[in-house]
């Protein structure tokens, strides 16, 4: 079982919609969760990070994260064509060490 | 402006030569980060420095190594050892904090072997 786990996708959503990535985590003791950015071609950037149950919103974007079930998500609202890119999921197992996930193509159709 | 500075870009290499890739950083964070990451796969921790003159293996330090003299720079040498370089490397670096570390990339170097 790999430590973080997201469905490579790609996920399609038209403009204006809602669209909802998954990531799955096996270390029960993590601590903090990230989501990042990754347009193709250039480096990851930071956009969502969560540390307790429940949500977390910055501007079109939630976070929300079950560490009794061991998922964290990220919902992007309004999607745009500016929004396409892979988004990976990154778990902070212990001190100072990030897991990431494969990532998630999103696609954003106009 | 605070950053992470990586150089070069773009490197070609032959195969059984040594290449370095730099890695510096004004953010005055503590920890250093290098990744690779290959088509469909995601970031794999090659070494890791939490302080000046200390750094650890991560996932795949086998054919690479490091060195952290200064704590703005984290070079990192592909060395002849690495059987299949060809890759996008990233640099990162984050505050030394247990249980937040938001890592902040640089814009990454892109080795093809030839």
């Amino acid at each position: 079982q790999k430590e973080v786990e997201q469905n490579s996708g790609p996920l399609s959503v038209p403009e204006g919609a809602i669209a909802s990535l998954n990531c799955t985590y096996s270390d029960r003791g993590s601590q903090s969760f990230f989501w990042y950015r990754q347009y193709s071609g250039k480096s990851p950037e930071l956009i969502m990070s969560i540390y307790s149950n429940g949500d977390k919103e910055d501007g079109r974007f939630t976070a929300q994260l079950n560490k009794a079930s061991q998922y964290v998500s990220l919902l992007i609202r309004d999607s745009q064509p500016s929004d396409s890119a892979t988004y990976l999921c990154a778990v902070n197992t212990g001190f100072q060490k990030l897991v990431f996930g494969t990532g998630t193509r999103l696609l954003v159709s106009p | 402006d605070g950053g992470i500075t990586q150089s070069p870009k773009y490197l070609f290499r032959k195969e059984g030569q040594n290449v370095t890739l730099s890695c510096e950083q004004n953010l005055n964070h503590d920890a250093m980060y290098w990744y690779r990451q290959d088509p469909g796969q995601g970031l794999r921790l090659i070494y890791y420095s939490q302080i000046v003159n200390d750094f650890q293996k991560g996932d795949i330090a086998e054919g690479y190594s490091v060195s952290r003299e200064k704590k703005e720079s984290f070079p990192l040498t592909v060395t002849s050892a690495q059987k299949n370089p060809t890759a996008f490397y990233l640099c990162a670096s984050s505050t030394k904090d247990r249980f937040t570390g938001e890592l902040f990339f640089g814009e990454g170097s892109r080795l093809t072997v030839l």
